[in-house]
């Protein structure tokens, strides 16, 4: 069965570093999205990506974060400079289609972000 | 926007007993409901999704949920419990802009 899938599992990283989390969505899936679950919080979208273009972000998808599909299969969040609250799971999502139906978001297994 | 409230962050269940776990949404629009599963140190797992077709959805593991739009309710049952089913839910609506908008959690704890 296909399914999404995240590297690194686990990240540490100093605080003002750059971190590159890197997702490959199912293969024939069109939207993407980013997601992250602070420890103890609720899950919390980030972002969604269609067309090799962000379709919708949220208040915390700020300018020290980025997106991109570098090629037919990768999907990665960058983060520039890394902060203490930025220490969370990231979750990595896809979904065929949208449009006309409650199409399932099939979701990776997470980065587990740790800043120091 | 959409959104939805888990009502209790934690329940407790001893094993075989009926779990129940509740979910209240607010739409402007007919919503499509999703629960989904986490099991300590993974990732998400969908249990079942309402899309209109039917007020009772069943899912996995025995998991079934009932939509009623009288009670803006979507809640998660199982009639008996299982050492297993111990996780973290997450009810969750379909945005307008089509993302997914997460309740807060109920983490469910089954005793032997």
């Amino acid at each position: 069965e296909p399914e999404v899938t995240q590297t690194p599992s686990h990240q540490v990283t100093q605080m003002g570093q750059e971190v590159i989390l890197r997702c490959v969505p199912i293969s024939n899936h069109l939207y993407f999205y980013w997601y992250r679950q602070i420890l103890g919080q609720k899950v919390e979208f980030l972002v969604s990506f269609y067309n090799n273009e962000i379709s919708e972000k949220s208040e915390i998808f700020d300018d020290q974060f980025s997106v991109e599909r570098p090629d037919g299969s990768n999907f990665t969040l960058k983060i520039r400079s890394t902060k203490l609250e930025d220490s969370a799971m990231y979750f990595c999502a896809s979904t065929l289609r949208t449009s006309g139906g409650a199409d399932e978001q099939f979701f990776g297994p997470g980065t587990r972000l740790t800043v120091l | 926007a959409q959104s939805v409230t888990q009502l209790g962050s934690h329940v407790s269940v001893s094993e075989g007993a009926l779990v129940l776990l509740r979910c209240n949404y607010s739409s402007s629009v007919p919503p499509y409901l999703f629960w989904y599963v986490q099991y300590p140190n993974q990732g998400l797992q969908l249990l079942l999704k309402y899309t209109s077709a039917a007020t009772l959805v069943k899912g996995i593991n025995g998991f079934e949920a009932e939509f009623k739009k009288s009670e803006t309710s979507f809640h998660l049952t199982k009639p008996s419990a299982h050492m297993s089913d111990a996780a973290e839910y997450f009810c969750a609506v379909r945005n307008i802009n089509n993302d997914m908008r997460f309740g807060a959690g109920t983490r469910l704890t089954v005793k032997p």
